[in-house]
């Protein structure tokens, strides 16, 4: 089975550009969730989704960050306009019901750099 | 708010031997799943382990076992017979009521051989 999809793989862009992440989440999975990955923040929890309704958002670090999942097979992240300090590995994760023991599983990630 | 502690930020054992990676949490929900997660040089999150808070046995998974000590509100994770491979950041993570994750600051594994 394929598992989360992500794309692109790298991005390199320039200051003030719009920034578009792409997750396809494992098929059957009702929860989605995008983390950012720094040095020196570590994993940190974006934005989750639950039935393609966003459940809890207050991890985005401001305006800039948006995300949208119009069904259950595909979400994006943007950022507008990006800026130096969002370069990071960004990560989609899925899991099947949102229940307490319900092993997030991951995608590849998504290198964001911004010059 | 959850709090996940990793007080070892980097580890080194030899081939074969076995190795502890420490976690300990801070939780006031009785209910609660705690995770390990490994990422490999490559980047990937791979998951490893999983234990409830209410499961009374330690999790095993093949060359991965969990110590959980819930009274001392800590999941250790055990690797025996260490390979090569198993080079990479351990992360631990606790699951609330609610599927939010929080991850600790990761341990460096290096295996030496």
């Amino acid at each position: 089975d394929a598992g989360v999809i992500q794309s692109p793989r790298h991005e390199v862009t320039e200051m003030g550009q719009e920034v578009t992440l792409r997750c396809k989440p494992i098929s059957g999975h009702n929860s989605l969730f995008w983390y950012r990955q720094t040095m020196m923040r570590g994993l940190e929890l974006l934005i989750y989704f639950n039935n393609n309704v966003p459940i809890d958002d207050s991890g985005m670090p401001e305006d800039r960050f948006s995300a949208k999942m119009p069904n259950a097979s595909f979400s994006t992240l943007k950022i507008q306009p990006s800026e130096p300090r969002d370069s990071a590995v960004y990560f989609c994760a899925s899991s099947p019901a949102g229940g307490l023991g319900d092993t997030q599983y991951f995608g590849p990630g998504t290198r964001l750099t911004v010059l | 708010a959850q709090k996940i502690t990793q007080t070892q930020p980097g580890m080194f054992v030899q081939e074969k031997e076995a190795v502890t990676l420490d976690c300990t949490y801070d939780t006031s929900d009785q209910s609660y799943g705690l995770f390990w997660y490994k990422q490999p040089s490559s980047g990937e999150m791979i998951f490893l382990i999983y234990q409830g808070s209410y499961d009374e046995q330690n999790a095993t998974e093949g060359r991965y076992s969990l110590n959980f000590q819930k009274a001392r509100k800590s999941a250790n994770l055990v690797i025996s017979a260490s390979q090569l491979g198993d080079s990479a950041m351990y992360f631990c993570a606790i699951c609330r009521t609610g599927n939010q994750f929080y991850f600790g600051t990761g341990t460096s594994l290096t295996v030496i051989p």
